[in-house]
């Protein structure tokens, strides 16, 4: 089985701090893993992903997430956060080994950026 | 690309009724996956097709629910009888393959509330 803990419900960062938003998963084989981030009264939009190489992933708007195995962990980071970075962040994982081809998600952790 | 489009995007419904919501997927994209988001449970997936077929059903809550896919483009959730532990978001995402390099795109959702 895979599963994905995302352990705080709530960060809250000021305004041009560095954000850390934390995720660890557990699947048998290989993890695909994904990070989604919720706006109010929208759907989920991809952020970035790690398959495979170099363990820091960069993605959309300024975010990157460092991938590591030892510690089972896929947080997502940011070196200087916005206020319109406020929303709801969901880690995902896929075990990437067999026919398996559901993701899995976090409960999600709500980001708030203050001014 | 208009992106994954669903409807309704609000859905208010007494008990007992059925209530049937739809998705058309991204041109092109040949799975389609639909979810449940709930504060208690967070983001479950509850079926998903590929080229219209139903691959895996087995989120799925119990035999009020039922989805079909008639095309390529089209796909629905009907829930009947509707129950108030219905009441949740609802989300359909499509992708292109569900290889290594899979993204999923997610609609807005609809918001249902069964009284």
């Amino acid at each position: 089985a895979q599963s994905v803990a995302q352990p705080e419900d709530q960060v809250n960062v000021a305004e041009g701090n560095p954000l850390t938003v934390k995720c660890t998963y557990s699947v048998s084989g290989n993890p695909y893993l994904f990070w989604y981030v919720q706006y109010p009264n929208r759907g989920l939009q991809f952020l970035l992903k790690y398959i495979t190489g170099d363990n820091l992933v960069k993605g959309s708007y300024g975010f990157e997430a460092e991938f590591n195995k030892s510690q089972t962990s896929f947080h997502l980071k940011k070196p200087s956060a916005l206020v319109s970075d406020s929303a709801l962040y969901f880690c995902a994982v896929r075990d990437g080994a067999g026919s398996n081809y559901k993701l899995t998600f976090g409960k999600g952790t709500l980001l708030t950026v203050n001014p | 690309d208009a992106g994954v489009i669903q409807s309704p995007r609000h859905e208010v419904t007494e008990m007992g009724q059925e209530v049937t919501l739809r998705c058309k997927p991204i041109s092109g994209h040949d799975y389609l996956f639909w979810y449940r988001q709930t504060m208690m449970r967070g983001l479950e997936l509850l079926i998903y097709f590929n080229n219209n077929v139903p691959i895996d059903d087995s989120g799925m809550p119990e035999d009020r629910f039922s989805a079909k896919m008639p095309n390529a483009s089209f796909s629905t959730l009907k829930i009947q009888p509707s129950e108030p532990r219905d009441s949740a978001v609802y989300f359909c995402a499509s992708s292109l393959g569900v290889g290594r390099f899979n993204i999923q795109y997610f609609g807005a959702g609809t918001r249902l509330s069964v009284l």
